[in-house]
C-alpha cells in the first residue's frame, strides 16, 4: 500500500512568519508534487520534483520554495508567509510520469496564516 | 489548456438512490481522467481512471464512469448510494506525456438516510 505522510497536520502561523510544511513517502518513487486547496479552486499545482536536488515550478509557485532533501522527502516552505495562503496543502508522488500515473496523496496540512 | 468543470458544487441524494456527478474537461488530444473521493479529515482516495479504450470504467465500491470524446464529458455514477459515500468528489484530467494533473472544483455529496 502507497504510503504519503504529512507534518505537520495543522498549523497556525503569523504573517510574515516562516513555514515549512514536510512531506515523506515510504512509495520509492521518483516524482513528488505539492497542492495546494481552496475552496471553489479544486487542488492546483505549487512545485513539484523528479529527482533529489531539484524542483519544479507549477502553475502557482510564486510565494512558495520547494526543496527535496531525498527521493522520500520533499518540503515546501514560505519563507514570508502572508494570508492568501491560508488553505490545505497536499503532497502526492507517483512512479513516473504520463498520463497512466497514478497520484497517490497524503492527508493534508491546514494551514491558517493569521 | 487543459482545464475541468464539474458544474455541480453539492448534490444530495437519499440513501438507496442512484447518483450521477458531472464532469466536463477541455484538453487537446489524447486526455486521461480520474475520480478521486476526499473523506472528511482525509487525503484524496483514487476512485478510477480512464484509459484510451472502453468508455465505461469500473472503479471501487460500485462506482463507473462514461467516456464520451463528443461531449467532453467523464461522468460519475453509483446504482445505489450508501451513507458512507458522503464526501467531496473531484474529477481530473492529464495527458499523455504529462505530470500535470489538472483538478475540477469538486462536487459535495451529501446522503440523506
Amino acid at each position: 500500500e502507497a504510503a504519503v505522510t504529512q507534518s505537520p497536520r495543522s498549523k497556525v502561523a503569523v504573517t510574515g512568519g516562516k513555514v515549512t510544511l514536510s512531506c515523506h513517502q515510504t512509495n520509492n518513487h521518483d516524482y513528488m508534487y505539492w497542492y495546494r486547496q481552496d475552496t471553489g479552486h479544486g487542488l492546483r499545482l505549487i512545485h513539484y520534483s523528479y529527482v533529489a536536488d531539484s524542483t519544479e515550478k507549477g502553475d502557482i509557485p510564486d510565494g512558495y520554495k520547494a526543496s527535496r532533501p531525498s527521493q522520500e522527502n520533499f518540503s515546501l516552505i514560505l519563507e514570508l508567509a502572508s494570508l492568501s495562503q491560508t488553505a490545505v496543502y497536499f503532497c502526492a508522488s507517483s512512479d513516473r510520469l504520463g498520463g497512466d500515473a497514478e497520484q497517490f496523496f497524503g492527508p493534508g496540512t491546514r494551514l491558517t496564516v493569521l | 489548456a487543459q482545464s475541468v468543470t464539474q458544474p455541480d458544487a453539492r448534490v444530495t441524494v437519499s440513501e438507496g438512490a442512484s447518483l450521477q456527478l458531472r464532469c466536463k474537461y477541455s484538453y487537446f488530444g489524447t486526455p486521461y481522467l480520474f475520480w478521486y473521493v476526499q473523506y472528511p479529515r482525509q487525503g484524496l482516495q483514487l476512485l478510477l481512471k480512464y484509459y484510451p479504450g472502453d468508455p465505461v470504467v469500473q472503479g471501487v465500491n460500485g462506482f463507473e464512469a462514461e467516456f464520451s470524446k463528443s461531449n467532453s464529458s467523464f461522468h460519475l455514477r453509483k446504482a445505489s448510494v450508501h451513507w458512507s459515500d458522503w464526501a467531496v468528489y473531484f474529477c481530473a484530467v492529464k495527458g499523455n506525456m504529462g505530470y500535470k494533473l489538472t483538478f475540477g472544483t469538486g462536487t459535495s455529496l451529501l446522503v440523506d438516510p
